[in-house]
């Protein structure tokens, strides 16, 4: 199956910093990413659906000054959080959509983010 | 608010067949089962899907009542490894978004 990564895998950064999280497509183009937020011990949240070259759609509830993403290329988007807070910690995951694959969505291995 | 209902959590024995239920009263014509399953700090990993029919892959099987309202996905042989939180999903394949539940905590015992 198709492989997506994220970069880093996890971070720690000090509370009024930013960090950016990167995702990959390895061995196929995503027209589409999205990323999702997970807190401990519950589901995915669905944060927004970027397209490439174009601006990204944010959830309700979703800051998108605070969540900034850029999908430059057909392989690659990022997430820069803005700011950070502690209650930004939680799990990240990205994921790619493959058109020509019935609109499947492949998902990366996510990254911890604990701000303190 | 997620369209599938499923048990928070189950356990098995290691080497029997795990049977996750799902019920899905209100799918559409027009919409797929999926599962995913999701191990602990890690991304969600496709399982399989299906419309009507059963399907089968290296993986798992899905059995698909006749209605179309319920589900049931079976590992037939569980390994300490499968232990994770698996969710059932229904989406039309013209609607790329994923709107995920609670799904059911296996725990696979030795």
């Amino acid at each position: 199956g198709a492989v997506v990564s994220q970069h880093p895998s996890r971070v720690i950064c000090k509370s009024g910093t930013s960090v950016k999280i990167e995702c990959r497509s390895l061995d196929f183009q995503a027209t589409t990413m999205f990323w999702y937020r997970q807190f401990p011990k519950q589901s995915l949240m669905l944060m927004a659906t970027s397209n490439e070259g174009s601006k990204a759609t944010y959830e309700q509830g979703v800051e998108k000054d605070k969540f900034l993403i850029n999908h430059a290329s057909l392989t690659l988007s990022t997430l820069t959080v803005t700011s950070a807070h502690p209650e930004d910690s939680s799990f990240y995951i990205c994921s790619a959509r493959i058109l020509a694959e019935h609109n499947e969505q492949f998902f990366g291995p996510g990254t911890r983010l604990t701000v303190l | 608010d997620a369209k599938t209902t499923q048990p928070p959590s189950m356990d098995c024995a290691e080497g029997r067949a795990a049977n996750l239920p799902c019920n899905h009263s209100t799918i559409s014509g027009n919409e797929y089962v999926y599962w995913y399953r999701q191990i602990h700090s890690q991304g969600p990993q496709y399982i399989i899907h299906g419309l009507k029919n059963n399907e089968t892959n290296e993986m798992a099987s899905l059995i698909i009542t006749e209605d179309r309202k319920s589900s049931t996905l079976i590992l037939p042989h569980a390994t300490l490894r499968d232990t994770a939180v698996y969710y059932c999903i229904v989406r039309a394949e013209s609607n790329y978004q994923l709107i995920w539940g609670a799904g059911t905590k296996l725990i696979i015992k030795p």
